[in-house]
């Protein structure tokens, strides 16, 4: 069974901090995605990795960076937190020929 | 780039009745369409998709159906029932930028009331 694990359910911080929302699957895939959820606005995506230590841009990556030192993890970064960051982050994760394996989400709250 | 509109954002049924959710896309291009059901709480979960060289596809109670001269596609639930309920999103991805790129809908909240 795939899993895809979010290291935080919950994460409250305050603006201008740096935030680091960890992603981590373990079924060796290397397609690796991060997006954001807000009621009405479905699913939007962040950043995406095809590879190790590859990123690309996808429709809203202001204000996020991403790492993805090893296949199996990949991170988001808030550089330094604003409140229209206030939101439900969903990782995801597939091999290329299925659908999209998501993460349980973090919602994160910037005071 | 890839526009995907999703009719309507919600929609309320009796346990029985058929439910179909109705999305449209804006590049050609796409070729590949999945459904994802977000029951209160949980991830999104695949529950049928469809590519571009195939009409409709059925799974059980639910099915999919594709008009691409139209750009738009559906999600069909018959015999609805109560655990049904979950807001449903549609997608579309589009060949030039890669098969797992996806644009999502904004999702329809379905209620289904025993």
């Amino acid at each position: 069974d795939v899993k895809v694990t979010q290291s935080s359910r919950y994460l409250v911080k305050r603006t201008g901090e740096k935030v680091f929302l960890e992603c981590v699957q373990d079924m060796d895939h290397e397609n690796m995605f991060w997006y954001r959820q807000d009621p009405g606005l479905g699913l939007r995506l962040i950043y995406f990795s095809y590879d190790v230590k590859m990123k690309e841009k996808g429709d809203i990556p202001e204000g996020y960076s991403v790492s993805r030192e090893k296949k199996e993890r990949f991170s988001l970064i808030l550089e330094s937190a604003s409140t229209s960051q206030t939101s439900m982050y969903l990782c995801a994760s597939t091999p290329g020929d299925r659908g999209l394996f998501f993460g349980s989400g973090t919602q994160l709250s910037v005071l | 780039g890839e526009n995907v509109e999703q009719h309507p954002s919600t929609l309320s049924v009796q346990e029985g009745d058929s439910a179909v959710i109705k999305c449209t896309y804006s590049d050609s291009a796409s070729n590949y369409f999945p459904w994802y059901k977000q029951e209160l709480g949980k991830r999104p979960q695949l529950i049928i998709d469809i590519r571009s060289n195939v009409g409709e596809k059925k799974d059980q109670r639910i099915a999919v159906t594709l008009n691409k001269t139209a750009k738009h596609f559906s999600l069909h639930i018959t015999e609805t029932q109560p655990e049904d309920s979950a807001v449903y999103f549609c997608a579309a991805s589009n060949r030039n930028t890669g098969f797992q790129k996806l644009v999502f809908g904004t999702g329809t909240r379905l209620l289904v009331s025993p």
